[in-house]
């Protein structure tokens, strides 16, 4: 299953909204009723954090500004007010066909 | 709070077998309910799942690789351990342990990770 991200590179100003698009090849919606689509956040210099499990469900301690929405094939990460905090690269994966797990190739977010 | 942390050597010659060890702090291997993943990082492949294995023994891997990797689980050090074979230049990335919560297939992955070791594949 291909991950396509969009856009690849996203400038957005502090404390204005962000989107980010997630398209898989196939999908996702597993025969037990469950999307297993994950949002990943990776900072500067440090490992992914799973920010968002099954589409729409904030790990613990995850700001409520962040949510996750789609189904199907087509997804979207949204941050509603961005931090400086927020910097760094953002992938979806898919765990719904594995193996294998397959990873969006990321989105670049950078403050204005 | 689970802790992971990777160790290995940062430079492997080519057609070598690269070996890395996470040590797990704050939890038990055996606690049962978990897979113990390798993931790794590179820029020209992205984020690429390697493989996982649970303290019962089942063992997952990415058919692209399933032939080069093994994975193992030392329960006496808290360890869990990546092989990989026959190493060429594209096997030079970050690699990263994680934890996956929940023995369910599927399951919704890597919730915690190390801070990842380079490892550069280089004569």
């Amino acid at each position: 299953v291909v991950m396509t991200q969009s856009p690849l590179s996203l400038p957005v100003s502090l404390g204005q909204p962000a989107s980010i698009s997630c398209k898989s090849s196939q999908n996702l919606i597993h025969s037990d009723g469950d999307t297993y689509l994950n949002w990943y956040q990776q900072r500067p210099g440090q490992s992914p954090r799973r920010l968002i499990y099954k589409v729409s469900n904030r790990d613990s301690g995850v700001p409520d500004r962040f949510s996750g929405s789609g189904s199907g094939t087509e997804f979207t990460l949204k941050i509603s007010r961005v931090e400086a905090e927020d910097v760094g690269i953002y992938y979806c994966m898919q765990a719904t066909h594995w193996p294998p797990y397959t990873f969006g190739q990321g989105t670049k977010l950078e403050i204005k | 709070q689970v802790q992971l942390q990777e160790s290995g050597p940062g430079l492997v010659k080519p057609s070598q077998t690269l070996s890395l060890t996470c040590t797990v702090s704050g939890g038990s291997l055996n606690s049962g309910d978990y897979y113990w993943s390798w993931i790794r990082q590179s820029p020209g492949k992205g984020l690429e799942w390697i493989g996982y294995m649970s303290y019962s023994g089942a063992t997952y891997k990415n058919p692209s690789l399933d032939s080069r990797v093994t994975i193992s689980l030392d329960t006496s050090k808290n360890q869990f351990s990546l092989k990989l074979t026959f190493l060429t230049a594209a096997d030079t990335a970050v690699y990263y342990c994680a934890r996956v919560q929940g023995l369910a297939l599927p399951n919704d992955a890597f919730d915690i990770w190390g801070q990842g070791t380079m490892v550069t594949v280089s004569s």
